[in-house]
């Protein structure tokens, strides 16, 4: 299995409403990574797992919980979201913690009212 | 602070027209550079790393070369389907974060 899953495509959510995004990989990938990208800009690095560890927090929003119940596996918590935090959520996984080549899901498009 | 600088920003070919794609870079250290390719509403897929000076990598249409200071993305004969934006990132040494230019937006005309 050479790809990383994203669940669901798409979701649409209210200010007040609490939501998880889902990310999977079998590659046995040791780091993972949770990158925000709106319209006509790159991706923007929010969280790094290494060995199901947070390493990096880019000074995201508290609204915004990352959590690695296992080494394939990385959900990302959203609750109380601002409609600027509509975006394209992708998750990036690689096989070594110091990064090197990240292979990407195909998205979450979120959509906050 | 590492920094990368695509252009152009946008590129329209005919079919068949080849062209290079500029990535130019700050970076203390560089541990990688990495094009990926970008389609609407999609994640990027992974093309190529790049680790030294001199390096050449090569995939179908597409070839990429890596200086000091930059990165081509050079594209052989490109077709419609090659049509997409082209990103750009690099990786310093010891360090997990990624940073990404803005990207180069490719259309090709049949």
């Amino acid at each position: 299995d050479t790809e990383v899953t994203q669940t669901p495509k798409h979701l649409v959510m209210g200010m007040t409403n609490k939501k998880s995004l889902k990310c999977e990989q079998h590659m046995g990938h040791r780091a993972m990574y949770w990158y925000k990208q709106k319209a006509k800009k790159p991706p923007e690095l929010m969280f790094v797992y290494s060995y199901e560890k947070l390493s990096i927090n880019e000074s995201v929003p508290s609204r915004f919980s990352p959590e690695c119940p296992n080494s394939s596996l990385l959900n990302l918590h959203l609750h109380a979201l601002q409609p600027e935090d509509s975006a394209l959520y992708l998750c990036a996984s690689s096989q070594g913690t110091l990064g090197g080549e990240q292979f990407f899901g195909p998205g979450t498009r979120l959509t906050v009212l | 602070e590492d920094q990368v600088t695509q252009s152009p920003e946008a590129l329209r070919l005919q079919e068949g027209e080849s062209s290079s794609l500029n990535c130019s870079y700050t970076v203390s250290g560089l541990r990688g550079l990495f094009w990926y390719r970008q389609d609407p509403g999609k994640g990027p897929e992974f093309l190529f790393t790049l680790y030294s000076a001199g390096e050449e990598k090569e995939k179908e249409r597409l070839k990429a070369t890596l200086t000091k200071k930059e990165s081509f993305l050079h594209i052989t004969a490109p077709k419609p389907e090659d049509s997409a934006t082209y990103l750009c990132a690099v990786q310093a040494g010891g360090y997990q974060k990624v940073t990404f230019g803005t990207g180069t937006k490719l259309q090709v005309i049949p």
